[in-house]
């Protein structure tokens, strides 16, 4: 099946940095990448959707200028968290789609980021 | 709106079958998805379903009823590692996923 990988695992940061999280689809073209957020015992949140090439589209009440989503191929998103503090603390788990195979979303395994 | 509803969480015993349902309401619909996520782990694809019906895959299978705006996730010969979150996903008319907050299913042995 297809692969999407994720850098880093996890990070730990000082409240204030930023983090860069990258996702790429390894045997595929991913027409379209998503990034989800999920807190603790709680279900998935869309975050974004982005296509490469072109900006990404934000769910309502996501800062667009707090996570910067840059998706400069077929093969590679990223998402950067500018500022981040406490509450930014999260999984975030980033999803490819091919385009093909009835929109399946293929998921990275995460990146757990703890904001000290 | 858009919703989907499932249960929060479910207990099993080991070898026995367990049946997760989901109810959903989407701006259209292109289908239904159903993804086992562990703990600390990003969810990994298990069904999709479109048509109405029962698809088996080994010891999972998926059911969907669209005029009833239902579905469910059959699980038999309940194993230990089967212990996990189950998600239910509704796909709209924008091809979007609507996600389910999660079925958390305990294994007893």
């Amino acid at each position: 099946g297809a692969v999407v990988s994720q850098h880093p695992s996890w990070v730990i940061c000082k409240s204030g940095t930023s983090v860069k999280i990258e996702c790429r689809s390894l045997d595929f073209q991913a027409t379209t990448m998503f990034w989800y957020r999920q807190f603790p015992k709680q279900s998935l949140m869309l975050m974004a959707t982005s296509n490469e090439g072109s900006k990404a589209t934000y769910e309502q009440g996501v800062e667009k200028d707090k996570f910067l989503i840059n998706h400069a191929s077929l093969t590679l998103s990223t998402l950067t968290v500018t500022s981040a503090h406490p509450e930014d603390s999260s999984f975030y788990i980033c999803s490819a789609e091919s385009g093909i195979s009835y929109n399946e979303q293929f998921f990275g395994p995460g990146t757990r980021l703890t904001v000290l | 709106g858009q919703n989907i509803d499932q249960p929060t969480e479910m207990t099993a015993t080991e070898g026995a079958i367990v049946q997760i349902n989901c109810t959903y309401q989407t701006s259209g619909f292109n289908g239904l998805f159903w993804y086992q996520q562990h703990a600390g782990e990003a969810p990994t694809f298990l069904s999709y379903n479109v048509l109405d019906g029962l698809e088996e895959k080994g010891r999972f299978s998926s059911f969907l009823s669209r005029s009833k705006g239902y579905s469910y996730l059959l699980l038999k010969e309940l194993q230990m590692k089967d212990s996990a979150s189950y998600l239910c996903a509704a796909m709209d008319s924008n091809y979007q996923l609507i996600w389910g907050a999660g079925t958390k299913l305990i294994i007893k042995p």
